[in-house]
């Protein structure tokens, strides 16, 4: 069982603000990290696969970076709207076709 | 859309009963993955299945089997079902995006209460 933490496990933030959250993995044996946002009552869906140190992606206000020699990943969203409010999930990914996962970062963003 | 159905979306059972869960594909994937959602814990692998008749434990298979007999169908069962087996049941597929790149998809999830 590898272990892939999220941190914060909650937050809340203002419309407008701001955030990131992280997302740390075992760095040995790197093959590829992804990041999923899920919706209450949805299912998860795929925001970016990363895979080379100093990946940086974007996808409109969202936004993440990769470490693999130290091991973390963080996702930014710049000015959260309540649209955002999700869980974000980051996936750990090994040969084989196998996937850890994290236990998310839950977003509320207030109006 | 990676033509994901799960069946049923929710069901509410009595401990010790018997329950299947059906996870169909329509792309022919050959990876499928049935994953359990509990708060505090994300999504934790239950088991996985690399083709037919070709399956694998995960990280939480106790009290679980799984069988493919075709492609397409990935069954997930619960021997006798226990309150601690209440769950969200997702299964995903896994397939190779345009970056070469393995992803998953998922399902729409089932919802299982035991009593």
């Amino acid at each position: 069982i590898l272990n892939v933490e999220q941190s914060p496990q909650s937050l809340h933030v203002q419309e407008g603000d701001s955030t990131n959250f992280t997302c740390s993995f075992p760095s040995s044996n790197f093959y590829a990290l992804h990041w999923y946002r899920w919706e209450t009552a949805k299912s998860p869906e795929a925001l970016f696969v990363m895979t080379l140190n100093g990946d940086e992606k974007k996808k409109g206000r969202i936004s993440a970076t990769l470490n693999t020699k130290e091991g973390y990943s963080y996702l930014y969203i710049k000015g959260s709207q309540p649209e955002d409010s999700a869980t974000y999930l980051c996936a750990f990914y090994l040969t084989g076709n196998q996937f850890y996962f994290g236990t998310g970062t839950s977003l509320t963003v207030i109006p | 859309d990676a033509g994901i159905t799960q069946s049923p979306r929710h069901k509410v059972t009595e401990t010790g009963t018997p329950v299947t869960l059906r996870c169909h594909q329509t792309e022919n994937h050959r990876y499928m993955y049935w994953y359990r959602q509990d708060p505090g814990h994300g999504l934790r692998l239950i088991h996985y299945s690399y083709g037919v008749k070709d399956t694998d434990k995960g990280e939480v298979s106790d009290g679980y089997s799984v069988s493919r007999s075709k492609t397409e169908d990935f069954l997930l069962t619960l021997e006798s079902a226990t309150s601690s087996q209440t769950s969200v049941y997702f299964c995903a597929i896994s397939k190779t995006t345009s970056g070469n790149h393995n992803e998953q998809f998922f399902g729409p999830g089932t919802r299982l209460t035991v009593l």
